[in-house]
């Protein structure tokens, strides 16, 4: 079955600790997304990609950073710099026409301890 | 810049009673989304709106789209508990390729 794999569903960060979040689709999607939700709240696009070794930074950027090696994959990395890291992040994916919209994965929920 | 606002961003409700949120956005668009959002969980999509008059339904959800007047509705008929959850539209901009912007969702919250 297609879809969008985000791993892991929770991780806890140090103060200082750079961490990663995976995001892997079988979609054949050319183009994936980053957001990031706090409770109660909507979405914020960090990052996206439209092409594989191109991404462009969405509203807030700062303290995180991604690549795009494969079509397939799409990590994000939450760097120190980020000083309020915890919330939920989800990852999506959609062709270029975006005619059926977006797919989001499950979700990462990332506490920092 | 696509502004996409929606009403009202918290609802509590009846069992039984129907209701309307609504979505309007700023500038032209000919696409637009639904998606569900379960507390804690990822987003669903519901209904895609391709066009000026598109409805759709689907059990006691149906939504509609008026691209000149720049508004959807997703209209709950008598509402049951299952349906709470956050709901968010999503607007594709004329000049926007793929990318959507989200409203801020609306929380519905269905009492017995």
């Amino acid at each position: 079955d297609g879809g969008i794999t985000q791993s892991p569903k929770y991780l806890f960060r140090k103060e200082g600790q750079n961490v990663t979040l995976s995001c892997e689709q079988n979609l054949n999607h050319d183009a994936m997304y980053w957001y990031r939700q706090d409770p109660g709240q909507g979405l914020r696009l960090i990052y996206y990609s439209q092409i594989v070794n191109d991404f462009q930074k969405g509203d807030i950027a700062e303290g995180y950073s991604v690549s795009r090696e494969k079509k397939e994959s799409f990590p994000l990395t939450v760097t120190s710099a980020q000083k309020n890291p915890t919330a939920f992040y989800l990852c999506a994916s959609s062709d270029l026409r975006g005619l059926y919209g977006y797919t989001f994965g499950s979700g990462t929920r990332l506490t920092v301890v | 810049e696509l502004k996409v606002e929606q009403n009202p961003l918290f609802l509590s409700m009846q069992e039984g009673k129907n209701y309307t949120i609504y979505c309007d956005y700023s500038t032209t668009s000919d696409r637009l989304y639904w998606y569900r959002q379960d507390p804690g969980k990822s987003l669903e999509s519901l209904f895609v709106l391709l066009s000026n008059g598109a409805v759709k339904q689907e059990g006691r959800l149906m939504a509609s789209l008026d691209t000149k007047a720049r508004l959807s509705t997703l209209h709950i008929t008598a509402a049951v508990h299952d349906l709470s959850a956050t709901y968010f539209c999503a607007v594709r901009g004329s000049n926007a390729g793929n990318m959507l912007t989200f409203g801020g969702g609306t929380r519905l919250m269905v009492k017995p």
